[in-house]
């Protein structure tokens, strides 16, 4: 089972830049790493997903390291509306089921 | 993205009774389903994995009496919790994957009084 850790929570401003980095330590060959993004009483949103290298959408971006064992969400210029929970979740070993940490909980302040 | 849904969004029930909640894959087909809990304040739990034509299979702790779980057809799950108590109360999240992702649905809130 691949777990793993993200920071409790992180607070920033409208309008800059905010990097949320997961730690995969223990992540299979063949996985995946996935962000989502949750509001209270809302299922998670998927954001994004990547391999390795980089890879960018029209709401984020996502860096990978060669080694793999972590990963950084970027939100790039964030609205209040980006106040969220972000999750990173783990995978099985089967790496068809995820497993979610606590996540990072996102204050955006005006 | 793949669409989940979920229905009813929010039920209210008298302790005793049995709810289902039914989740569906809109633009997919979905062999796999999940079904999460998640309580205030704390992240999702996996209660069990539907599989489509087949048992499900539950994560330990997880009553598979009490959480019935149907995957009668690729896009429909259907998670029933019988005998309803207050400690059920929860928010019931449902999730498929495709291509390689996974896709939630907007979660059930269940409330036993």
């Amino acid at each position: 089972l691949a777990k793993t850790t993200q920071p409790i929570s992180m607070d920033s401003y409208e309008g800059q830049e905010v990097n949320i980095t997961c730690s995969h330590n223990n992540i299979a060959t063949n996985d995946y790493i996935t962000w989502y993004q949750q509001f209270p009483s809302q299922g998670p949103r998927f954001i994004i997903q990547g391999y390795k290298t980089k890879v960018t959408n029209e709401v984020a971006s996502l860096f990978i390291p060669a080694d793999r064992k972590s990963s950084t969400l970027s939100l790039p210029r964030v609205s209040l509306s980006d106040t969220a929970v972000y999750y990173c979740p783990g995978r099985n070993n089967a790496g068809n089921m995820l497993t979610f940490g606590g996540g990072t909980r996102l204050m955006v302040k005006p | 993205g793949a669409v989940v849904s979920q229905h009813p969004s929010r039920v209210i029930c008298k302790s005793g009774t049995s709810v289902k909640i039914e989740c569906r894959s809109l633009d997919f087909q979905a062999t796999t389903m999940f079904w999460y809990r998640q309580f205030p304040k704390q992240s999702l739990m996996l209660m069990a994995t539907s599989n489509e034509g087949s048992k499900a299979t539950y994560e330990q702790g997880v009553e598979k009496d009490k959480f019935l779980i149907n995957h009668a057809s690729l896009t429909l799950s259907t998670l029933t919790v019988t005998s309803a108590h207050p400690e059920d109360s929860s928010f019931y999240i449902c999730s498929a994957m495709s291509r390689d992702t996974q896709y939630f649905g907007p979660g059930t809130r269940l409330t036993v009084l």
